[in-house]
């Protein structure tokens, strides 16, 4: 089985850090995905990446950067947190031949106090 | 730019009733799927359509790709309790992927 994990389950961080979330992926996926999901916003796309070092742009990537050194490992980058960055944060990985089943981590829920 | 019009947005569902949604765009897809959240865990793949016109069960759960390439549906029979959650339609075309914003699937108090 595919197994997407996130460093943290839930994170309480405060305006203005720097704040990293981490997702790791054992499948030896190409693409991986970050999401926000917020209440009647559904899953939105921040950031994606089809291989390592490489990154494009999603729907909403203002305010956040992300960093694919190794093929398992896609990182997100709050440069400097914000209150309305307190959402759920979610990673997903694909295969290149299959791009569009996504394999989804359990999710971050970050706080912004 | 596209976008996935999910409904219901939510619904009560009462153990043993049959449940139905869609999801429809103005946009073509080559792919349709349907995923499931679970509270506090990450959705979860269901069914993935590819061709248009596919039907396709999975024990409970039928999904249809539309044959427009414009709309899917998503049909549980004989609902369960666990059957709770937010099920999520997900377009796919060129490289884009479109989420829809989600049925929540709540029991019937």
């Amino acid at each position: 089985d595919v197994k997407v994990t996130q460093s943290s389950r839930y994170l309480v961080k405060r305006t203005g850090e720097k704040v990293f979330l981490e997702c790791v992926q054992d499948m030896d996926h190409e693409n991986m995905f970050w999401y926000r999901q917020d209440p009647g916003l559904g899953l939105r796309l921040i950031y994606f990446s089809y291989d390592v070092k490489m990154k494009e742009k999603g729907d909403i990537p203002e305010g956040y950067s992300v960093s694919r050194e190794k093929k398992e490992r896609f990182s997100l980058i709050l440069e400097s947190a914000s209150t309305n960055q307190t959402s759920m944060y979610l990673c997903a990985s694909t295969t290149g031949t299959v791009a569009y089943e996504q394999y989804f981590g359990p999710g971050t829920r970050l706080t912004v106090t | 730019g596209q976008q996935l019009n999910q409904s219901p947005q939510s619904m009560f569902i009462q153990e043993g009733e049959d449940v139905s949604m869609n999801c429809t765009s103005s946009s073509i897809f080559n792919t349709w799927l349907w995923y499931k959240q679970d509270p506090g865990e990450g959705p979860v793949l269901l069914i993935a359509l590819y061709k248009a016109g596919e039907l396709t069960s999975n024990g409970r759960l039928t999904a249809q790709f539309g044959i427009t390439r414009k709309d899917s549906f998503l049909n549980i029979s004989a609902s369960i309790p666990s059957d709770v959650g937010i099920y999520f339609c997900h377009g796919g075309s060129q490289g884009n992927l479109i989420f829809g914003k989600g049925t929540k699937l709540s029991v019937k108090p």
